[in-house]
């Protein structure tokens, strides 16, 4: 069984267009997360879950909604696609503590054309 | 606040040669470290961590760190590098509290290794 997965794994679509990615934790943890890696390779974190309850809410376009329907799982909804939304999103979580980082899933690799 | 910088972008060494990947960090509360591995079209994978105690810790794959308050460092180190280590390695830093705080990552260091 994965530990955090999501789907889908490439999402290739047109500007304008709305798309979701969905995420899923079979760890019990209680916080998840969503990070958005570009083509440099640098992550940046975009949003936190904490039990459902939104915690970290950095400054991204309010295009990219979150939605945690319940604690093992985080979709991420993006609005009107832009260009410059390309890149891999990675969903994590983490326990009750930071001490033992975070679990990540795959990645979804987003490519808007 | 925090903060986490990795020098050097891109690091090359020969199969069998000693491994060493910077991290210096800054933190304005005792700091979680953390190094990462990412291989390629893959997830981040934890090599290994620092809370407290032991100063020195051992990971995954053979690689080890060393949390250096005084230099506010934590750099990654492996006696002998084989080419399956060619990677892209991430370090981070996190408060020593509460998940609610987030992890900061480095821009990561692309490791390559030479036959």
């Amino acid at each position: 069984d994965t530990a955090v997965s999501q789907t889908p794994k490439y999402l290739v679509t047109q500007m304008g267009n709305d798309k979701s990615i969905k995420c899923e934790q079979n760890l019990g943890h209680d916080t998840m997360y969503w990070y958005k890696q570009d083509s440099k390779k640098f992550l940046k974190i975009m949003f936190s879950y904490n039990n459902k309850e939104l915690i970290i809410n950095e400054t991204v376009p309010n295009r990219f909604s979150p939605k945690s329907p319940d604690k093992a799982h985080l979709n991420l909804h993006i609005n009107s696609l832009e260009l410059g939304d390309s890149a891999v999103y990675f969903c994590a979580s983490s326990g009750t503590t930071n001490a033992y980082g975070y679990t990540f899933g795959s990645g979804t690799r987003l490519t808007v054309v | 606040a925090q903060s986490v910088t990795q020098l050097g972008s891109h690091v090359s060494v020969s199969e069998g040669a000693l491994v060493l990947l910077r991290c210096n960090y800054s933190s304005s509360v005792p700091p979680y470290l953390f190094w990462y591995v990412q291989y390629p079209n893959q997830g981040l994978q934890l090599l290994l961590k620092y809370t407290t105690g032991a100063t020195l810790v051992k990971g995954i794959n053979g690689f080890e760190a060393e949390f250096k308050k005084s230099e506010t460092s934590f750099h990654l180190t492996k006696p002998s590098a084989h080419m399956s280590d060619a990677a892209e390695y991430f370090c981070a830093v996190g408060p020593g509290y509460s998940s609610a705080s987030k992890i900061i990552f480095g821009s990561g260091t692309r490791l390559s290794i030479r036959p």
